[in-house]
């Protein structure tokens, strides 16, 4: 079975912190995808990045990087120099190809000026 | 390229009554998957489908709930005799399937309410 894991239920910070959520996933799986999505405010959800099993290589989009590491199960997000409009529940999730999305429960990130 | 559709955005039930939610996928897109967030939880799987073809249905309730996806027209999750546990935001995601990476295009959820 898959499972995704995210411990943080709610994260606060003020603006312009650096901040990780943390994302751990379990799949007996060799073949998977990991996914960070946005919800803000507004309900709607943002797809951020994907990521195959087969890349290691971390990821940096502007003030966005991933780090995926296999050897701990784990792919985590971190935001540099946060900002107001950063403040959402992000969510982690895996998927087999061509499957349904395991989501995790979500961390909500809260941050003030 | 319009995005995943979703209609209504919001519709309100009284108890027993059903309700119809709408989903159109991505031009080109013949997968679709609808998952259900309640109130403060995390996106849960509901069901999978391709043209005419339910291809997973592990996460939808055994009863009242149905979902199709026909050869021609929108997808649609099908709720019977609603009740209060069924308010929750109801998200359609599409994917193009074949040659893809399962990365899934969410619509913008629809909202459901029973009184």
């Amino acid at each position: 079975a898959q499972k995704v894991t995210q411990a943080q239920t709610e994260i606060s910070v003020v603006e312009k912190e650096d901040v990780t959520l943390d994302c751990v996933y379990e799949t007996r799986d060799t073949t998977y995808y990991l996914f960070w999505y946005k919800q803000p405010p507004s309900g709607e959800l943002v797809f951020l990045i994907r990521r195959n099993s087969f890349d290691e290589q971390n990821e940096i989009s502007g003030r966005y990087s991933w780090n995926f590491q296999k050897s701990t199960s784990s792919f985590n997000f971190t935001i540099t120099a946060s900002q107001v409009v950063d403040s959402a529940v992000y969510f982690c999730a895996l998927s087999m190809s061509f499957q349904k999305l395991v989501f995790g429960t979500g961390t909500r990130l809260l941050v003030s000026p | 390229n319009a995005g995943v559709m979703q209609n209504p955005r919001h519709l309100v039930r009284r108890r027993g009554q059903e309700a119809r939610l709408r989903c159109s996928p991505m031009k080109g897109h013949s997968h679709v998957y609808w998952y259900r967030q309640l109130p403060e939880e995390g996106l849960k799987f509901m069901v999978y489908l391709q043209k005419e073809n339910i291809i997973d249905e592990s996460g939808m309730p055994k009863e009242r709930f149905s979902a199709e996806f026909p050869k021609e027209g929108p997808s649609i999750l099908r709720i019977q005799q609603v009740v209060r546990g069924d308010s929750a935001a109801y998200f359609c995601a599409s994917s193009p399937g074949q040659r893809s990476y399962n990365e899934q295009f969410f619509g913008p959820g629809t909202r459901l309410t029973v009184l």
